[in-house]
């Protein structure tokens, strides 16, 4: 069984710049979840869907992000325009009811 | 609101050495407790977790961790670390509803020959 892959691994871009983040979950994974980690932070939530449901998105951190999930497969989280704030590893996870979550590799963004 | 401490951000173990890692939490029920680690390149691997019951849980590569309620921690132990055990390691906390993780920030640990 694959595990969740996100897409791209690293990306390098400049302030003002748009940058799209795919994550394809686990397949039959309803529950898909997006985090990021700042240098030297924590890991935060962003949001939580369901299937393409947003379920929380008490996490995003203003309306420069925005997130979907097409048909309830897999997600992208765009960031326009990106800031330098922005600067992060962005997770991905995805699991069936909830409980144990299963986290891609991460996708890190460096905005110059 | 929920939180997670861990107090340790690096530690430095001897191969072969016993390991104990901290965990404190803070949540107004009974918690959902997770531990996983990240080796470098890699993505967050669940070790184990404590949904309810025995307070000792065993997880993967040879690594348990205990509930304790009267403490709010959930530390992390393994008798013997290996080379390969270095790596970052998080604990996380998530309610009952299956939402978001909190996370603690993280324990770097680094295993001398």
């Amino acid at each position: 069984e694959a595990g969740v892959t996100q897409f791209p691994s690293h990306s390098v871009i400049e302030k003002g710049q748009t940058v799209t983040l795919r994550c394809d979950p686990i397949s039959g994974h309803d529950n898909l979840y997006w985090y990021r980690r700042v240098m030297g932070k924590e890991i935060k939530f962003l949001l939580h869907f369901v299937k393409e449901s947003k379920q929380d998105e008490s996490g995003m951190p203003n309306n420069r992000f925005l997130a979907e999930r097409t048909g309830g497969t897999y997600s992208t989280l765009k960031v326009q325009p990106a800031e330098l704030e922005d600067s992060g590893v962005y997770f991905c996870a995805s699991s069936t009811q909830g409980y144990e979550q299963y986290f891609g590799p991460g996708t890190r963004l460096t905005v110059t | 609101a929920q939180s997670v401490t861990q107090p340790d951000i690096h530690i430095t173990v001897s191969e072969g050495a016993s390991l104990e890692l901290r965990c404190n939490y803070s949540y107004g029920a009974t918690p959902y407790l997770f531990w996983y680690v990240q080796s470098p390149g890699q993505g967050l691997q669940l070790l184990l977790k404590y949904f309810s019951g025995d307070t000792l849980v065993q997880g993967i590569k040879g690594f348990e961790a205990e509930f304790k309620r009267s403490q709010s921690s959930f530390n992390l132990r393994k008798p013997s670390v290996h080379w390969s055990d270095a790596a970052e390691y998080f604990c996380a906390v998530g309610a009952p509803n299956g939402n978001k993780l909190v996370f603690g920030a993280g324990t770097i640990l680094r295993v001398k020959s």
